[in-house]
């Protein structure tokens, strides 16, 4: 099955706890993603990856990092976690960026992680 | 910087009333995409429009390029139906793709 796997799906740790947070996709899409939801803010983009080796940040990446050793890997660092990186968190993927508009260049999204830094 | 807005926030209807939500943005895009969001979380992208219409059994999205403006339409709603719906788009900033979402219509059907 097609999918996107994220681990953790719930973590609860505390300030300064490095955690990674891992995401997975056997899709062989080019373009992954990762995002934070918070109530009122919606989707907010924490980086993104447009192949391997290829990373870039999104809107909110101070606390974060990323590497993209593998195509189908993408996970998600926090160094020094801290109370106001609390939120739900999604990994998505997609055939290329977003370059080529086609009904298949659609992203698929990971269940979500909910993480709560104490 | 691109600016979403969704309307309404919040929609209740009845099982079988036709439903619309709307999406506008400040700048240009090259894709826009409506996604449902269950109650347990999960996302799913529903559709990815550029331009014109599409249409998914019960529900239709329409974008109108010029005037910076998407709905989704859901006819014949079903209480399955309840869900938060968001949109994003996708845009150029610096010769990069960036992608802004809404924050979502949450709505409700009632038996």
């Amino acid at each position: 099955e097609a999918q996107v796997t994220q681990n953790p799906r719930y973590l609860i740790t505390v300030t300064g706890k490095k955690l990674t947070v891992t995401c997975s996709q056997n899709m062989n899409h080019e373009y992954m993603s990762w995002y934070r939801q918070d109530p009122g803010l919606g989707l907010r983009q924490i980086y993104y990856s447009m192949n391997v080796e290829v990373t870039d940040k999104g809107d909110v990446p101070e606390g974060y990092k990323v590497s993209r050793k593998e195509k189908r890997n993408f996970p998600l660092i926090l160094e020094s976690p801290s109370p106001n990186q609390t939120s739900l968190y999604f990994c998505a993927s997609s055939l290329s960026q977003g370059w080529i508009v086609s009904g298949a260049n659609v992203l698929t999204f990971g269940a979500g992680s909910r993480l709560t830094v104490l | 910087k691109n600016e979403v807005e969704q309307s309404p926030q919040n929609l209740t209807a009845q099982e079988g009333e036709f439903i619309t939500i709307n999406c506008s943005y400040s700048v240009g895009i090259s894709a826009l995409h409506w996604l449902q969001q269950h109650p347990g979380g999960g996302i799913v992208s529903l559709f990815m429009l550029s331009s014109g219409k599409k249409k998914h059994g019960r529900l239709i999205a329409t974008i109108n390029i010029q005037e910076k403006h998407s709905s989704l339409h859901i006819t014949a709603s079903h209480p399955r139906d309840s869900a938060v719906y968001i949109c994003a788009v996708q845009w150029h900033s610096g010769g990069y793709q960036k992608v802004t979402f809404g924050t979502g219509t949450k709505l409700q059907v009632i038996p």
